[in-house]
């Protein structure tokens, strides 16, 4: 069986900070994907980043950045100069079915960017 | 915005009654999966259609069931609501040769 683990449920901080959400995740597959989504207070899931596991090279989008570890089994999330409209609920989920037959969620992490 | 889209946006049902929820795909998307996701907690995965059929299904009882028309939008079914029900649904679109499933605001149904 497939686990995601999101252990911080809530973190705060002052706007232009940088953030780490963490990420840890447990499979016996050797091929499966990672992913990243952000639900902002209407609801809707935003698909931000998938990584398959056979591709450990970090990623880095504008102000967001993803480490993955295959070695301590993370996932990784970096927001590099917070703003405002970052706030949300970020999800990473995991995946073992190229069809993506199913996402297996962590829990969430709320974050919260104080002006 | 993906694309996908979800109908009602909020319902009020009663323990017992029935309910159907709608999802139309984003367009040229032929696989649609239901997740359930309780107040502070992950989406859970329900199933999965592909081709009007049941292509994988989550730890959910019977009386969640689903359809899917050959237009790929589809239907979420639950009967008998228990109270444990209440939750947002989700509904998301991918094409079966993509890992990237694209998901529409939801509905949230609550059973009184």
């Amino acid at each position: 069986a497939q686990k995601v683990t999101q252990a911080q449920t809530e973190i705060s901080v002052v706007e232009k900070e940088d953030v780490t959400l963490d990420c840890v995740y447990e499979t016996r597959d050797t091929t499966y994907y990672l992913f990243w989504y952000k639900q902002p207070p209407s609801g809707e899931l935003v698909f931000l980043i998938r990584r398959n596991s056979f591709d450990e090279q970090n990623e880095i989008s504008g102000r967001y950045s993803w480490n993955f570890q295959k070695s301590t089994s993370s996932f990784n999330f970096t927001i590099t100069a917070s703003q405002v409209v970052d706030s949300a609920v970020y999800f990473c989920a995991l995946s073992v079915n190229f069809g993506n037959e199913k996402l297996t969620f962590g829990t969430g992490t709320r974050l919260t960017i104080i002006p | 915005e993906t694309g996908v889209t979800q109908s009602p946006t909020h319902l009020i049902k009663t323990r017992g009654q029935q309910v159907t929820l709608r999802c139309s795909s984003q367009s040229g998307h032929n696989t649609v999966s239901w997740y359930q996701q309780a107040l502070g907690q992950g989406p859970q995965f329900i199933f999965q259609y592909y081709r009007e059929e049941e292509n994988g299904r989550g730890n959910f009882p019977p009386r969640f069931s689903g359809l899917q028309f050959p237009n790929y939008s589809s239907e979420l079914n639950v009967n008998a609501l228990e109270l444990d029900d209440s939750a947002l649904y989700l509904c998301a679109s991918s094409l079966v040769t993509s890992t990237e499933q694209y998901f529409g605001p939801g509905t949230r149904l609550t059973v009184t």
